[in-house]
């Protein structure tokens, strides 16, 4: 069964940094594609970035690049999102998400969720 | 780029059936797209994989009331014989090369 576990949510201030990680089981980690996805309140679902398993390429959204970093783990079957320069705009749900290849495709499982909160 | 358009809601009474449409930008009309639930509180489900032919695959578990067909532009996604946990957020998504794109959702309320 494919588990995807999000943490590392919080409250941090404006201009703040924080790391997320999302743990996986139930599939051989390194063969597919992840990605964070992220839900403001109230909002639909905005794509925050994407890494390949087997060669490390990334993608992010515009309104990330430059802040945010994903990266992973294949010997820990472990996605991180490092967020820096973080700003009211945000706060969300950010989810993992796991794609249905090792490239740009569609999204198979999804996370439950962790909560970023922006705010002095 | 594509982009998807969604109506902002739909109702429907209990064990009716429902239709939602997702809509995709000129010269895109041969994109596959994804359908994925969200229900209330809980984080996304993926439903199923839609083709420009119709053809679609579900996900673990989807229950077979949940269908999928195409004509042209437009994806549906037919929910049959409502159920009260189906009330929730319907998200269509495609992808290009390094992007993905959401639809904003549509809305279902069980009557």
């Amino acid at each position: 069964e494919v588990q995807l576990l999000e943490s590392g949510g919080g409250l941090v201030q404006p201009g703040g940094s924080l790391r997320l990680s999302c743990a996986a089981s139930g599939f051989t980690f390194s063969s597919y594609a992840m990605a964070w996805v992220r839900q403001a309140p109230g909002k639909g679902l905005e794509w925050v970035s994407i890494t390949y398993g087997a060669d490390g390429t990334t993608y992010y959204a515009g309104s990330v690049e430059g802040r945010f970093t994903i990266s992973r783990d294949n010997s820990k079957n472990t996605l991180y999102l490092q967020m820096n320069s973080l700003r009211a705009e945000d706060t969300a749900v950010y989810y993992c998400a796991k794609l249905a290849y090792d490239t740009t495709t569609y999204f198979d499982f999804w996370g439950q969720g962790t909560l970023v909160t922006v705010s002095s | 780029q594509v982009v998807l358009t969604q109506s902002p809601s739909a109702s429907a009474s209990l064990g009716a059936s429902v239709k939602l449409t997702c809509t995709l930008s000129g010269g895109h009309s041969s994109y596959s797209i994804a359908w994925h639930q969200q229900q209330p509180e809980k984080g996304p489900r993926f439903l199923m994989i839609l083709n420009s032919d119709g053809s679609h695959n579900k996900g673990d578990g989807i229950p077979d009331r949940f269908s999928g067909s195409s004509s042209g532009a437009e994806r549906y996604l037919t929910i049959s014989s409502l159920q009260s946990e189906d009330e929730a957020d319907y998200y269509c998504q495609t992808w290009g090369t390094g992007i993905q794109v959401f639809g904003a959702g549509t809305k279902v309320t069980v009557l």
